[in-house]
């Protein structure tokens, strides 16, 4: 069945370093992929989504690109905030599921200190 | 701007007690899912439903059940909680259609079971 692999947290970096977050998948046909962030306390909401090979999301300084020849849609941002702290959720969702039902990777952390 | 609106956002039981999570939106969306999210294991699908009156399990529907009689209530019951329901719950909603995958999330419900 389909799957998503996200890499394990928590990241830890100081403010203005790089970020990557690294996301593969496993999925039938062409799925839409989607980065999720919930902030402390918080639901999850849409950071960023891409729904076909090649395409480029972006929102917030955040960036991440489809790529279907390595299964990957890896998150990165140039310079991290100390307001970036959160959990971070990489999903995939079918277009041949019903209902709109995402299937979500574990989630990492991410951590930023002044 | 509601969106989302999950009650209770906090619930201790007893096991072996039962209890509704009740989950509204006003956005007028057809779909409505339920999550739960647990550490190092991202958001797991428990029912989803497509419309008033239409139902189906996610991958975890053991323990719970749902009901849609209206489009914008989505209520989940835990018939007799066990300590593995000790838990935090998402509902979240999305348009059918081309956005089907775009999911909004509500603020969670955490559930403890002792």
């Amino acid at each position: 069945g389909d799957s998503v692999t996200q890499m394990e947290g928590p990241v830890t970096l100081s403010e203005e370093a790089f970020l990557t977050i690294n996301c593969t998948y496993t999925a039938t046909g062409y799925p839409s992929l989607f980065w999720y962030v919930q902030y402390p306390g918080e639901g999850l909401q849409l950071l960023l989504k891409a729904t076909k090979a090649d395409d480029k999301g972006s929102n917030k300084g955040f960036e991440a690109t489809y790529r279907k020849e390595t299964t990957s849609f890896h998150l990165e941002k140039g310079s991290v905030q100390v307001s970036d702290s959160a959990v971070y959720f990489c999903a995939l969702g079918s277009i041949y599921n019903q209902g709109g039902k995402l299937i979500f990777g574990q989630g990492t952390e991410l951590s930023v200190k002044p | 701007n509601a969106g989302v609106t999950q009650t209770p956002k906090f619930q201790v039981l007893k096991t072996g007690q039962s209890m509704t999570l009740q989950c509204a939106q006003d956005m007028n969306h057809e779909y409505m899912s339920w999550y739960r999210q647990d550490p190092g294991m991202g958001l797991r699908l428990i029912h989803y439903s497509v419309g008033a009156g239409i139902t189906d399990q996610g991958e975890v529907p053991n323990g719970y059940n749902v009901s849609r009689s209206t489009t914008e209530d989505f209520p989940l019951r835990l018939l007799s909680a066990a300590p593995s329901q000790t838990s935090v719950y998402f509902c979240a909603s999305s348009p059918s259609g081309t956005a089907k995958n775009i999911q909004y999330f509500g603020a969670g419900t955490r559930l403890s079971v002792l």
